[in-house]
This record gives C-alpha cells, sequence and structure tokens, in this order.
C-alpha cells in the first residue's frame, strides 16, 4: 500500500470549515484513499473513501485531486466533537489484503 | 458499531504470564482483526482473520498468537508476556471483501506488562 504523509497536528475554530490534507504521491490506479478518525481512547471510526470521484457523506466531503496524489478531507461545520486524531490510508483493495495500515495521523483541535 | 466487546478492558500482569484477550462480535462479520496501537506508531496490525480457523500474520506478529473457532470470537494470546508488549488493544472486524471495506472497532484493552 501506498505511503501517505499527513501534518501532524492541526486547529481549526468552531464552526468553520476543517480541511485536512494527505499527501500520497506513489497512489497506484488501484488503491482507495480511506479516512478514518480516533477521538480520545475509542477505537478509530470510519468516515469517508473514495478511488478517484469526490465523495460526500453525512460526515465529510473527500476531495481527491486529478492527478490522486493528494487528497482533502472537509468537515463543513466542525465542532468541538470533532477533536480527533485523522488517519489518511491508502489501500489496494484485493484478497489478501483487507488490512488497513495507519499511521500517525493528524491531530484537530477545534478551538471554541 | 457491529455490536463488538472487548474483554478484558484493563489488564495488570507480570513478564513471563500467558495473557488472552478476547473479541466479541454479533454482527456476522466475516473479518476480524488485532492491533496495538503505542505512541508514536499510529495503530499497528497484529494478526487478522478471514474466516473460522483462517488466520494470518499483520505488521508486528512477533509474540502473539490468535485463534478463531467461531464467527463470533477472535481471540489474542500473548504466550509469555514482555513490558514491550504493554499497549492498547483494539479489535476490528469488517463484513466482507469489498471496496467499501469499512471496519468496524472495539474499545480497546489497555494492558500494562509489570
Amino acid at each position: 500500500d501506498a505511503k501517505t504523509t499527513q501534518p501532524p497536528s492541526m486547529d481549526c475554530a468552531e464552526g468553520r470549515a476543517a480541511n485536512l490534507p494527505c499527501n500520497h504521491s506513489t497512489i497506484s490506479g488501484n488503491e482507495y484513499v480511506y479516512w478514518y478518525r480516533q477521538i480520545h481512547s475509542q477505537g478509530p471510526q470510519y468516515i469517508i473513501h473514495g478511488l478517484k470521484n469526490n465523495e460526500t457523506n453525512e460526515m465529510a466531503s473527500l476531495i481527491i485531486t486529478e492527478d490522486r496524489k493528494s487528497s482533502t478531507l472537509i468537515l463543513p461545520h466542525a465542532t468541538l466533537r470533532d477533536t480527533a486524531v485523522y488517519y489518511c490510508i491508502v489501500r489496494v483493495t484485493n484478497f489478501g489484503n483487507e488490512k488497513l495500515t495507519f499511521g500517525t495521523g493528524t491531530r484537530l483541535t477545534i478551538i471554541p | 458499531d457491529a455490536g463488538i466487546t472487548q474483554s478484558p478492558r484493563h489488564k495488570v500482569t507480570e513478564t513471563g504470564t500467558p495473557v488472552t484477550l478476547r473479541c466479541h462480535q454479533t454482527e456476522n462479520h466475516r473479518y476480524m482483526y488485532w492491533y496495538r496501537q503505542d505512541p508514536g506508531h499510529g495503530l499497528r496490525l497484529i494478526h487478522y482473520s478471514y474466516g473460522v480457523k483462517d488466520t494470518d500474520k499483520g505488521e508486528v506478529s512477533d509474540g502473539y498468537s490468535v485463534s478463531r473457532s467461531k464467527t463470533e470470537d477472535f481471540l489474542l494470546t500473548l504466550e509469555s508476556a514482555t513490558s514491550s508488549q504493554t499497549s492498547v488493544y483494539f479489535c476490528a472486524t469488517a463484513k466482507s471483501f469489498s471496496s467499501y471495506n469499512e471496519q468496524f472497532f472495539g474499545p480497546g484493552t489497555r494492558l500494562t506488562v509489570l
């Protein structure tokens, strides 16, 4: 699976959009981009994933650049409960490779 | 999320003793995983299972074994615990193999090896 690079920490004001970048310059054509987050002391929680098209769900939006070498997770109206560590993961989904490889992620702090 | 429970939630043990952690799920998910989480390392995969009696190693499997005799239970065993195995352990499950392989995580077990 391709390696990802994320900033170690970010702050965002409550109510504003939080934009979390991820670089995955060595991504291959069949690798998906996944985002998970981990709120303090809890197990990670799935947020969203995508291949090459932008995706949106009730939690967030995922913007993937046309060359797929980077992506941005957008939390449109951040709340204090969005304070967490956010993990960007790239993986290919073929049999025998179902596992996720977590890096150290971005610690997002929402400021009141 | 997927009805995942882990037991025990906290355990303190001594070096050299065997330890078994249990993960139980009620959603009939095919895939189950054990991760450990340590400061500065994120989550690292220990072992995973893709069906009853079907298991494989992850990136940090040394010193750990697993067993899965039933769909709902995935056991992680430390045969002889060491201080380096002090960590928070998370179990996860996934419904099936597909591009939507969302993993659901349990609440974690905090293990301290003295």
